[in-house]
């Protein structure tokens, strides 16, 4: 089964340059969550998209941005990249009909370094 | 506190044993519940929903007392491929589909 596909999957940057992180849903799955994990923490919420419109907020630092598109595919991304933003960085999608609609699968990850 | 509790571990267990795990949630009005795995450096996998009467998939079974705020997990017959943190995950509220992490349990299952 198609699983939620994450670009790049390993990104090395330098303090206070940009990242941009994409990730593509399960087909048919309508809504998109992003989460930072630190070293040695649990994964934290970022922000979601349902139908291209941002449906929540959490913890994202106001240099992240992120969108959804017309193929619901998602970008997040970062400025002023920061030491502390050194993290995996997860995508997941969930569909919200049906009995599983409050799974959500997640992504491979993408890895920033912040150097 | 923590929203969603549960005990680090590591729990060391050798194969074919029963492994039981615990977690606790803060907010009553949680609405739905998950147990994921995860391996190391790798994205979390949805191991199972957790429903009110309760539910097993092969030697998994979770439980939910709502009463009492308390999700659990027992594996049966432990593998090792069953080595891995396993991660109790809490969604809040209806109205908002985040997921709320705890910070894992971690299971190593020894020959």
């Amino acid at each position: 089964a198609a699983g939620v596909i994450q670009s790049p999957r390993h990104l090395i940057k330098e303090k206070r340059e940009t990242a941009t992180l994409k990730c593509y849903p399960i087909p048919r799955h309508d809504t998109v969550y992003w989460y930072q994990q630190g070293p040695g923490q649990d994964p934290q919420f970022l922000i979601s998209f349902y139908e291209k419109m941002q449906s929540d907020k959490g913890s994202i630092p106001d240099r992240f941005s992120a969108q959804q598109f017309s193929d619901y595919h998602s970008e997040l991304n970062m400025s002023s990249l920061e030491l502390g933003d050194s993290a995996l960085y997860f995508c997941a999608s969930s569909i919200t009909s049906g009995p599983r609609s409050y799974e959500q699968y997640f992504g491979p990850g993408t890895r920033l370094t912040v150097t | 506190r923590k929203e969603v509790e549960q005990d680090p571990g590591p729990f060391n267990v050798p194969e074919g044993a029963t492994v039981a795990f615990n977690c606790t949630y803060s907010n009553s009005a949680s609405q739905s519940f998950f147990w994921y795995r995860q391996d190391c450096r790798k994205e979390p996998k949805l191991l199972m929903s957790v429903y009110s009467s309760g539910n097993e998939d092969g030697r998994f079974t979770a439980q939910l007392n709502r009463a009492s705020q308390y999700i659990s997990l027992l594996i049966r017959d432990s593998k090792l491929s069953d080595s891995a943190t396993y991660l109790c995950v809490v969604n809040e509220d209806t109205g908002r589909r985040a997921l709320t992490f705890g910070s894992g349990t971690r299971l190593q299952v020894q020959p």
